[in-house]
C-alpha cells in the first residue's frame, strides 16, 4: 500500500493564480480530509468527505474547493491564490472516528 | 462543535527525563482520543490512542490517560530521547463527528 499519497511536493504560485492539490489513498478509507497547517495555529480543517460524492466544510473552507468523485481521490482546488494562503496543506484519510492517516504534505508558497 | 486545548505549546527537556502535555476537550459525546508525532517535513503519524472506557494506556515508553470527567487527556513520555524531539497533537473525535479536531500542538525538544 502507497497509503494517502500528495502532489505536488512543493509549488510557488503567483497571486490570482488557479491550481489543484492531489489527494489519494489505496485503503478504501470512506473519510477524507484537507488540512492547513500554519505555525502556531495547528492543524485547522478545510473541507472534508465522508464517501464519494459528499463533501463538507470545515472551519477555513474560504478560497478553497473540493470535489469527491471516487473513494480514493479528493482534489483541492485554489480558484484564487492569496498570500494568505500560503500554508503546509495536509491530506488525510481515515475510516472514521478511529486513526487518520496523513499524506506528506504540499507546502504552497503564494507571491 | 469540539473544541481542544493543548498545553504547553513548547517544551523542553534534558534527555532521560520524562515529558507531559495535556489537553482539554470540550464536547462530552467524544469518545476516541488520539495522539500523533509530526517529524520535521513529514506528515503528522499515529503514535498513541485511547478510547472513552479505557483511563490509562502505555506502549512501552509513551502512556495516555485519560479523565471523562474533567475531560481531559494527557500524553506521558519517560526516559526521553533526542529522536523524541517532534510536534505532538493531540485529538478528540466523537459520535457528533467522526473528523478529529485537533490541538494546536505541543514541540517537544529532548537535549541530549
Amino acid at each position: 500500500n502507497a497509503g494517502v499519497t500528495q502532489t505536488p511536493k512543493f509549488q510557488v504560485l503567483k497571486t490570482g493564480q488557479s491550481m489543484t492539490l492531489q489527494c489519494a489513498q489505496d485503503m478504501n478509507h470512506e473519510y477524507m480530509s484537507w488540512y492547513r497547517q500554519d505555525p502556531g495555529m495547528g492543524l485547522r480543517l478545510i473541507h472534508y468527505s465522508v464517501g464519494a460524492g459528499i463533501t463538507d466544510q470545515g472551519e477555513v473552507p474560504n478560497g478553497y474547493n473540493v470535489s469527491r468523485s471516487t473513494t480514493e481521490d479528493f482534489p483541492l482546488r485554489l480558484l484564487s491564490a492569496a498570500p494568505s494562503q500560503t500554508s503546509v496543506y495536509f491530506c488525510a484519510s481515515g475510516t472514521g472516528g478511529e486513526t487518520q492517516y496523513f499524506g506528506p504534505g504540499t507546502r504552497l508558497l503564494v507571491l | 462543535g469540539e473544541n481542544v486545548e493543548q498545553h504547553p505549546s513548547t517544551l523542553s527537556v534534558q534527555e532521560g527525563d520524562s515529558a507531559v502535555i495535556k489537553c482539554t476537550y470540550s464536547d462530552s459525546a467524544s469518545n476516541y482520543f488520539p495522539w500523533y508525532k509530526q517529524e520535521l517535513g513529514k506528515g503528522p503519524q499515529l503514535i498513541i490512542d485511547i478510547r472513552s472506557n479505557v483511563g490509562e494506556k502505555k506502549d512501552q515508553r509513551i502512556a495516555v490517560t485519560l479523565n471523562k470527567t474533567a475531560k481531559h487527556f494527557s500524553l506521558h513520555i519517560t526516559e526521553t530521547q533526542p529522536e523524541d524531539s517532534a510536534v505532538y497533537f493531540c485529538a478528540a473525535s466523537g459520535t457528533r463527528s467522526y473528523i478529529p479536531t485537533f490541538g494546536r500542538g505541543t514541540s517537544l525538544i529532548v537535549h541530549p
